[in-house]
């Protein structure tokens, strides 16, 4: 199994509060990636990386903001959460797009967030 | 909104029986993937066509992409109870990093 650890797996907080979600990853691969699964919707992409520093908006990007200082952590934070942000959260990580490697996408275990 | 859609939504079959199910995509593309997810975990890779494929082969898996159509099939042959699952497909849309994914097919194999 890729090494992807995501922190924390359950979170229960408040409308209005910051939330910051964390993924780790021990594989040394350049892209990683946020979704959020919530029924009927399958899985939207909320943001991406391509490396250190090297992000962009997904498709439900609003409301959501990423940072990835170094190649193993990439974070997702809610700047003040809504109940509408209720969710699993699901990072995946790519060694690569193209060429050498499949461009397969290893996901995490999930955090589920419930925002009261 | 780039996402695409699978049919049926949900499935249900007796083991044996071979299962269908069809992705739907908005986008030119470089590859489509199919990923696997059992209730609440996070989702597993099966299976990679890339866009100049038609047709490929994984075990019981079988996989179509149709680039005109912007479609693709997967199907699993000789169904067991442990495939019950929720099936995505993904796409990774041309010269972007974005992997789009589908909204699912639930399948239940009834033993």
């Amino acid at each position: 199994d890729a090494g992807i650890t995501q922190s924390p797996r359950h979170k229960v907080t408040e409308t209005g509060t910051p939330v910051t979600l964390r993924c780790h990853q021990t594989e040394n691969h350049r892209y990683m990636y946020w979704y959020r699964q919530d029924p009927g919707h399958g899985l939207r992409l909320i943001h991406y990386s391509y490396g250190v520093k090297d992000t962009d908006k997904g498709e439900v990007s609003d409301g959501y903001s990423v940072s990835r200082s170094k190649t193993e952590d990439f974070l997702l934070t809610l700047e003040s959460a809504t109940s509408s942000q209720t969710s699993v959260y699901f990072c995946a990580i790519s060694e690569s797009l193209s060429g050498q490697g499949s461009g397969e996408l290893f996901f995490g275990e999930g955090s589920r967030l419930t925002v009261l | 909104s780039q996402q695409g859609e699978e049919d049926p939504q949900a499935l249900s079959i007796q083991e044996g029986e071979n299962a269908t199910m069809n992705c739907s995509y908005k986008t030119s593309i470089n590859n489509l993937q199919w990923y696997r997810q059992n209730s609440g975990r996070g989702l597993v890779h099966l299976i990679l066509i890339r866009s100049n494929e038609r047709e490929k082969h994984s075990g019981r898996l079988r996989v179509t992409l149709d680039t005109s159509k912007k479609s693709s099939s997967l199907l699993i042959t000789a169904s067991r109870a442990a495939d019950t699952a929720s099936y995505f497909c993904a796409t990774r849309t041309s010269g972007t990093y974005k992997y789009i994914f589908g909204t699912g097919t639930r399948l239940k194999v009834l033993a």
